[in-house]
């Protein structure tokens, strides 16, 4: 299972755009590249999946360079109820272990 | 909207007891993975079954099994608790289990072993 890391934390304002950048030097050629969301006492959320260059949905954009060693999840402005944990992984079908993830807060 | 439910939402145990924690998978989901959250981690992959055989496990020892029954609810079973055990531990259904199957979370079972 390909090891992902992540900033522990990162600070954002109201209306901003995030970045929170994972590394996976040793993704497998069947991983996929998931992000997922997830609150206080409740299960993850899926945000957004990619296996190479960009990918854009209704909440956020992934971006993807060649190598895959590397990913960048993308919130455009962020909104005080963006404020939890955001996990990268390597996604193989399911059967995949988180990193510790980026607790993102926003501040009004 | 997930529709993945999970069984009870908190539990107490002594160390040496045995706990079964139950999930109910969203519907037509044949594919069902656990995992076990420590509190400031990520997920932990426990393992996953697909229609009813599991398929992949992580770095858990024996004493974690499970099963997954013909309408792909399932259960999670620890024998011999340990202290260490204390964790959230959640479900997560998806379609087929194919690659790039999104999965669904439930909200957890909080496990306390004393």
């Amino acid at each position: 299972l390909a090891k992902t890391t992540q900033p522990i934390s990162m600070d954002s304002y109201e209306g901003q755009e995030v970045n929170i950048t994972c590394s996976h030097n040793n993704i497998a050629t069947n991983d996929y590249i998931t992000w997922y969301q997830q609150f206080p006492s409740q299960g993850p959320r899926f945000i957004i999946q990619g296996y190479k260059t960009k990918v854009t949905n209704e909440v956020a954009s992934l971006f993807i360079p060649a190598d895959r060693k590397s990913s960048t999840l993308s919130l455009p402005r962020v909104s005080l109820s963006d404020t939890a944990v955001y996990y990268c992984l390597a996604f193989n079908a399911g059967k995949s272990t988180f990193g510790d993830g980026t607790t993102l807060t926003v501040k009004p | 909207e997930t529709g993945v439910t999970q069984s009870p939402t908190h539990l107490i145990k002594t160390r040496g007891q045995q706990v079964t924690l139950r999930c109910s998978s969203q519907s037509g989901h044949n594919t069902v993975s656990w995992y076990q959250q420590a509190l400031g981690q990520g997920p932990q992959f426990i393992f996953q079954y697909y229609r009813e055989e599991e398929n992949g496990r992580g770095n858990f020892p024996p004493r974690f099994s499970g099963l997954q029954f013909p309408n792909y609810s399932s259960e999670l079973n620890v024998n011999a608790l340990e202290l260490d055990d204390s964790a959230l531990y959640l479900c997560a259904s998806s379609l087929t289990g194919v690659l790039t199957d999104t999965q669904y979370f439930g909200p957890g079972t909080r496990l306390t072993v004393l």
